[in-house]
């Protein structure tokens, strides 16, 4: 199994929405309803924000939505705020009881 | 609120198996439901699942790792370990275990803080 593709980079202003997509294949993203997306500060461990596509757990702002469409999945942050700033991964469900990350994108506010 | 705490070697060898435990504590993943995962992290790239085990005792593992890695569950339930065999510089990472959920394709929603593993002679 290979990882996902994600863009090394996103940024957006104070604000503004920023999209991170996740791109996978027909035997995981695009098979399963099972993508996860987790935030990782420096230094820190990485923090579930959502789960199955487009939940989201409890105490994550609704600023984070999560989508999918075929093989790309896709995390939007809106109303970018500083703390927003970090490492974000994907995950999907690959079949038979394995996981695959993607490589992470590292989101900037400027 | 539930917590894991990683503990193990910080250097190991090339050639040598890598030994970790992770101690879960202040609440139970006892279920029968519940899965549990390491996943490490290089220094500087990405997240790369190393596999999970059941409470039952059933594991999965990363295809491109099986060959080296047993992941197993202590009877007290509170401590579950990961053995990697046969390391060099590329397993150099940090480690995390967590709480996978209820299923093998739940995620992970508790995460220990993570323990820098070294491979070095």
């Amino acid at each position: 199994q290979s990882a996902l593709t994600q863009p090394p980079s996103a940024s957006g202003s104070p604000g503004q929405s920023v999209t991170i997509s996740c791109t996978g294949t027909s035997s995981d993203v695009g098979d399963y309803n099972y993508v996860s997306w987790y935030q990782q500060h420096p230094g820190k461990a990485p923090k579930l924000i959502i789960y199955e596509v487009s939940k989201r757990p409890s105490g994550v702002p609704d600023r984070f939505s999560g989508s999918k469409s075929g093989n790309t999945a896709s995390l939007t942050v809106s109303g970018l705020q500083a703390e927003d700033e970090a490492a974000y991964y994907c995950s999907s469900y690959a079949g038979s009881s394995n996981l695959v990350f993607g490589g992470g994108t590292k989101l900037t506010v400027l | 609120q539930l917590q894991l705490q990683e503990s193990g070697p910080g250097l190991v060898k090339p050639s040598e198996t890598l030994s970790l435990t992770c101690t879960v504590s202040g609440g139970s993943i006892s279920s029968s439901s519940y899965y549990r995962g390491w996943i490490r992290q290089p220094p500087g790239k990405g997240l790369e699942w190393i596999g999970s085990v059941h409470y039952g005792g059933n594991t999965y593992y990363n295809p491109s790792l099986k060959s080296r890695v047993t992941i197993s569950l202590d009877t007290s339930e509170k401590q579950f370990s990961l053995k990697l065999s046969s390391v060099t510089a590329a397993d150099t990472a940090m480690y995390y275990c967590a709480r996978q959920g209820l299923g093998s394709h739940r995620p992970f929603d508790y995460w220990g803080q993570g323990t820098l593993v070294t491979v070095s002679s």
